[in-house]
């Protein structure tokens, strides 16, 4: 496979459950990306990892747990969630952190909470 | 408050015509800004760029004019074609001192009709 790919592609969970979203790249990029897609709102950045390194964390709630254990791999981990936190996340790599034009996303993770 | 905003959710426009999408910024700070195209169960694709220090690039039936002053970008595509139905996003980056920061806007849907 090429490209970014997450899994699963959809996912319905209840407000007391645990999951996990799986991004993968196989693009040899050193930097992922977790961003979240609400209805009619703009791609909002989540968290930022760097040689497996988590640089940035916009104000997201502990209730989104994200795990990068390679540069190929990276998870989030969700607990507890609420109704509003249903959204598209949507993961992505680049090459490096200022590689704007080598931003590749994956298809993203349909997320609905009930 | 959004930093990036694309005004109009929808555009139709019908084939042969010209699509022009929209997008004002708020941050003198961005010093690149993006069009991606996204189609439904895909992610993102980046489309076309522009930097700060130009008013206008050109690739293919793709043009990108910026106006600065105005803070104010716009995408022209000519001939419009079926196969540009998509929702566009509208991106912008600044620099954080460790990273190149994508801000989006909230998407235009380009319907080209026959």
């Amino acid at each position: 496979e090429t490209g970014v790919t997450q899994t699963p592609r959809h996912l319905v969970m209840g407000m007391t459950n645990k999951k996990s979203l799986k991004c993968e790249q196989h693009l040899g990029h050193n930097a992922m990306y977790w961003y979240k897609q609400s209805a009619k709102k703009p791609l909002e950045l989540m968290f930022v990892y760097s040689l497996e390194e988590r640089v940035e964390n916009n104000s997201v709630p502990s209730r989104f747990s994200p795990e990068c254990p390679n540069s190929s791999h990276l998870f989030l981990h969700l607990h507890t969630l609420q109704p509003e936190d249903s959204a598209l996340y949507l993961c992505a790599s680049s090459q490096t952190l200022t590689d704007l034009y080598g931003y590749t996303f994956g298809s993203g993770t349909r997320l609905t909470v009930v | 408050d959004q930093q990036v905003k694309q005004n109009s959710p929808s555009l139709s426009v019908q084939e042969g015509r010209i699509s022009i999408l929209n997008c004002d910024y708020t941050n003198s700070m961005f010093d690149y800004f993006l069009w991606y195209k996204k189609y439904p169960a895909e992610g993102p694709t980046f489309l076309i760029s522009i930097s700060s220090i130009k008013d206008k690039n050109e690739d293919g039936r793709f043009t990108v004019f910026l106006n600065k002053s105005a803070k104010h970008l716009s995408l022209h595509i000519v001939p419009s074609q079926p196969g540009d139905s998509a929702v566009y996003f509208c991106a912008a980056s600044a620099y954080t001192g460790t990273a190149s920061k994508l801000t989006f806007g909230t998407g235009t849907r380009l319907q080209v009709t026959l």
